[in-house]
């Protein structure tokens, strides 16, 4: 499509339960990019991808965190075990393959834990 | 390593008021710069772009801003303000490499007085 679809809107958990979010990037685009927005500034990356492949996951908390991007399924990022901490909106963006071309963000996952 | 300052949290304006946003940057490399703007509950919207060609870019809904490579700077500008320019507004640097991910600052309010 011609936008970032990320899904669900908002996220309910209760503290210590598993949490699933999705990303379809925009079609054609390469890359990858998780980003975690808590109290509605301080943007934080999580990791990035090059279609399937991992590229840079140094801003993941590797403990309870995991994403994947398989070929002809959204990407997804899935929290174990969630804190109250987690509380966050979590944005996906993609982008092509040149590094002069910006980033385009989807609206956004909001997750509450409880 | 790369970063932004944008200095300040809030800036209010009258309506037709000249508006300026500040953003500074570090970067070992020269850097690709970006304005985003994110109206409430939604996502990410790119606003402009440097990406090394002229250092004066226009971008969507009448806003400009100016590379200074002596100053480290990428201020946001707009002649007139308008009722509808209220929210937040995000500066960011991105690194080269087609999987460079954005380092964003931590953003400013923008409010608008009739």
């Amino acid at each position: 499509g011609e936008e970032v679809a990320q899904t669900p809107k908002h996220l309910v958990r209760g503290e210590g339960q598993k949490a699933k979010l999705y990303c379809a990037p925009i079609k054609g685009h390469s890359y990858v990019f998780w980003y975690q927005q808590v109290l509605k500034n301080e943007f934080k990356f999580l990791i990035s991808f090059q279609n399937e492949n991992v590229f840079d996951e140094t801003g993941m908390p590797k403990e309870r965190f995991s994403a994947k991007c398989l070929p002809n399924s959204p990407c997804s990022l899935e929290i174990q075990a969630t804190k109250l901490e987690d509380s966050a909106v979590y944005f996906c963006a993609s982008s092509q393959g040149q590094s002069n071309q910006p980033q385009h963000f989807g609206d956004g996952t909001r997750l509450s834990i409880l | 390593a790369q970063s932004v300052t944008q200095l300040g949290s809030h800036v209010s304006v009258s309506e037709g008021a000249l508006v300026l946003l500040r953003c500074n940057y570090s970067s070992s490399v020269p850097p690709y710069l970006f304005w985003y703007v994110q109206y409430p509950n939604q996502g990410l919207q790119l606003l402009l772009k440097y990406t090394s060609a002229a250092t004066l870019v226009k971008g969507i809904n009448g806003f400009e801003a100016e590379f200074k490579k002596s100053e480290t700077s990428f201020h946001l500008t707009k002649p007139s303000a308008h009722m509808s320019d209220a929210a937040e507004y995000f500066c960011a640097v991105r690194g080269r490499g087609a999987n460079s991910k954005l380092t964003f600052g931590k953003g400013i309010t923008l409010s608008v007085r009739p």
